[in-house]
């Protein structure tokens, strides 16, 4: 059974940094590209980044570039996202899931407000 | 980017009704290699989105054959025959045919 796991999401401060995990199983994570996306509350589902099965190449929404960073560790079968300089305007839920969007975590709710 | 106009935003069905919702495209969603990169996604109250149909008709593993997809270039269609409870919730079409990948705003089901 393929399953995602997302962990790290809270609270923080504008400016601040926050970096979230997903942890896959089920399935050879290896061989699959991977995103996050991202609802805010009461809205709908936004893309925020994705990346190539080896990590060798790397896509992000405009409005994240520059503060954003995606990335794998295949050995450990997870998948990161590094916020920095976050904003209010990043409160969301964050969702890993694989390509196609065919498999979804239960997402993790990060916060930004001081 | 691709932009998805979902209609109608929201639907009111009884059970049993049949029901459609529409997904249009502001450019043709067929790839270069011939396949069509247009999925439907349902999500539940409270739960994150799974997967209902891929590559515009095909029914993922596990999901009810009253669920159909159809459609082709820029016009794309979600077929419900005869709602039931368990449906309610938001659904969300999404293309990955052109980068960046994007979603539509999303119609929400509703029991009459």
């Amino acid at each position: 059974e393929v399953q995602l796991v997302e962990s790290g999401g809270g609270l923080v401060q504008p400016g601040r940094s926050m970096k979230l995990s997903c942890a896959a199983s089920g399935f050879t994570f290896s061989s699959f590209a991977m995103a996050w996306v991202r609802q805010a509350p009461t809205k709908g589902l936004e893309w925020v980044a994705s990346i190539s099965y080896d990590g060798g190449n790397t896509y992000y929404r405009d409005s994240v570039k520059g503060r954003f960073t995606i990335s794998r560790d295949n050995a450990k079968s997870s998948l990161y996202l590094q916020m920095d300089s976050l904003r209010s305007e990043d409160t969301s839920t964050y969702y890993c899931a694989r390509t196609q969007f065919a498999y979804w975590g239960q997402g993790t709710l990060v916060t930004v407000s001081s | 980017d691709v932009v998805l106009t979902q209609t109608p935003p929201t639907l009111s069905a009884t059970i049993g009704q049949s029901v459609s919702i529409s997904c249009r495209s502001s450019q043709s969603l067929l790839h270069s290699n011939g396949n069509t990169y247009l999925n439907w996604l349902l999500q539940r109250p409270g739960q994150p989105p799974q997967l209902l149909i891929y590559l515009v008709s095909r029914l993922e593993s596990g999901v009810p054959n009253r669920f159909s997809g159809s459609g082709s270039g820029t016009d794309f269609t979600l077929k419900i025959s005869g709602v039931e409870a368990e449906d309610l919730g938001v659904y969300y079409c999404v293309q990955s045919t052109h980068a960046p990948p994007t979603f539509g705003g999303g119609t929400k089901l509703e029991l009459k």
